[in-house]
């Protein structure tokens, strides 16, 4: 079935380190992928999604790349910010199961001084 | 420009009680889902409707929650009988219902079942 898999439930780091939480999957088909982000006593929101011409997708300093051999799409950035500290959800959606979205099971992130 | 509203932002209910939370969805959008947020489980689907029908209703929820949606503009989600189980924030989201397009999500309910 399809899944997405996030392998530390808790991440914590120095600030000016750099951040990359992992995400993998398993469907069927070519899927999209996501990272959303939620901040405290927020909403979730958008932080990106991969592109269908395999362009690498970028928002706020995070970066993530789509590896189809790999099943992967985990979540990157050079340098975390104390304002980057948050709940990371991977998900992702393809056009053959309802268009639905299936999100993982989120990554805390805390970012330290 | 509207987002995701729910309502109430918090509600105390005592074990045993009938509570109904309610999601008005962006305008629009055809697919709207019901999550129950933990810090121990996650994310978890409790429903999940398509232009007002029901796709997917989760397994273990189907004994004590309903979901509903009347209208595209409205849904409801009742939890009957509450437990103290039940206590965690639940959110509401909706989307176009596209493959790659983004899902909105309300600020949720945070429930507290005593």
């Amino acid at each position: 079935g399809d899944s997405v898999t996030q392998t530390e439930g808790l991440v914590t780091l120095t600030e000016g380190l750099p951040v990359m939480l992992n995400c993998t999957y398993q469907s069927t088909y070519s899927p999209f992928l996501f990272w959303y982000v939620q901040h405290l006593n927020e909403a979730p929101k958008l932080l990106l999604k991969s592109f269908t011409d395999n362009k690498r997708p970028e928002h706020q300093g995070f970066h993530a790349t789509l590896h189809k051999s790999s099943s992967s799409f985990h979540l990157q950035k050079s340098s975390a910010q104390l304002s980057d500290s948050a709940l990371y959800y991977c998900a992702l959606s393809y056009p053959y199961s309802n268009n639905r979205i299936f999100f993982g099971d989120g990554t805390q992130l805390v970012v330290k001084p | 420009d509207a987002g995701v509203t729910q309502t109430p932002r918090h509600e105390v209910a005592e074990k045993g009680q009938t509570i109904i939370l309610k999601c008005e969805p962006v305008s629009g959008h055809n697919d709207l889902f019901w999550y129950r947020q933990t810090k121990i489980q996650g994310l978890e689907l409790l429903s999940y409707f398509r232009s007002k029908s029901l796709m997917e209703d989760g397994g273990a929820f189907k004994d004590r929650f309903k979901a509903e949606m009347l209208n595209s503009s409205f849904s409801t989600l009742k939890i009957q009988p509450t437990e103290p189980k039940d206590s965690a924030v639940y959110l509401c989201a909706s989307s176009l219902g596209t493959a790659n397009t983004e899902v909105f999500f309300g600020k949720g309910t945070r429930l507290t079942v005593v």
